[in-house]
């Protein structure tokens, strides 16, 4: 069935490092790839989606590449800001009858001090 | 623009209570979904409605119900609170469609002693 696997956390840095968080996902076809947020004491947001092999989604200063070829889709942001603190959730729709839902990553909780 | 719009946000129950979490969108979506949230499990999905007038089970059903009213709204029933569902619940919509995202409303905590 179709999975997707993040980078387990706690992930702490400094504010202006660089940030990856890496997903690699199992799926039949081309699923479509998400990266969502969760800031704490809310709701899961979209952060940015990419829905072919090569697409680059970008949002906020992030930036995620979708790569057939390696099946992954990592998460990078090249300064971040204490306001980036949140858990971070990769996620893909697949492709057929299986696309009303979609498939979550564990999440990976990004602390960022100043 | 609400968007996803899940009440309460805070409940504390009883062992062997009952009650209905709702969940109402305003997007016009045909899909509606049902998440629970536990530390170090991620999202789990227990009941999803492709469309109005379908329900169907997702990873963790036992224990809970479901209802699509109509379009906009779909809710949650604990028939028998245990501390085991002592979660975050949170209600998500989505449009048909492989590169669709889902809309998630800002989560309902409940707490089952």
């Amino acid at each position: 069935g179709d999975s997707v696997t993040q980078m387990e956390g706690p992930v702490t840095l400094s504010e202006e490092a660089f940030l990856t968080i890496n997903c690699t996902y199992t799926a039949t076809g081309y699923p479509s790839l998400f990266w969502y947020v969760q800031y704490p004491g809310e709701g899961l947001q979209l952060l940015l989606k990419a829905t072919k092999a090569d697409d680059k989604g970008s949002n906020k200063g992030f930036e995620a590449t979708y790569r057939k070829e390696t099946t992954s889709f990592h998460l990078e942001k090249g300064s971040v800001q204490v306001s980036d603190s949140a858990v971070y959730f990769c996620a893909l729709s697949a492709p057929g009858g299986s696309n009303y839902k979609l498939t979550f990553g564990k999440g990976t909780l990004l602390t960022v001090n100043p | 623009n609400a968007g996803v719009t899940q009440t309460p946000k805070f409940q504390v129950l009883k062992t062997g209570q009952s009650m209905t979490l709702q969940c109402a969108q305003d997007m016009n979506h045909n899909s509606m979904y049902w998440y629970r949230q536990d530390p170090g499990m991620g999202l789990r999905l227990i009941y999803y409605s492709a469309s109005e007038g379908t329900t169907d089970k997702g990873e963790v059903p036992n224990g809970y119900n479901v209802s699509r009213l109509n379009k906009r709204e779909f809710s949650l029933r604990l028939e028998s609170a245990a501390p085991s569902q002592t979660s975050v619940y949170f209600c998500a919509s989505r449009e048909i469609g492989q590169a669709q995202p889902q809309h998630f409303g800002d989560g309902t905590r409940l707490s089952i002693l």
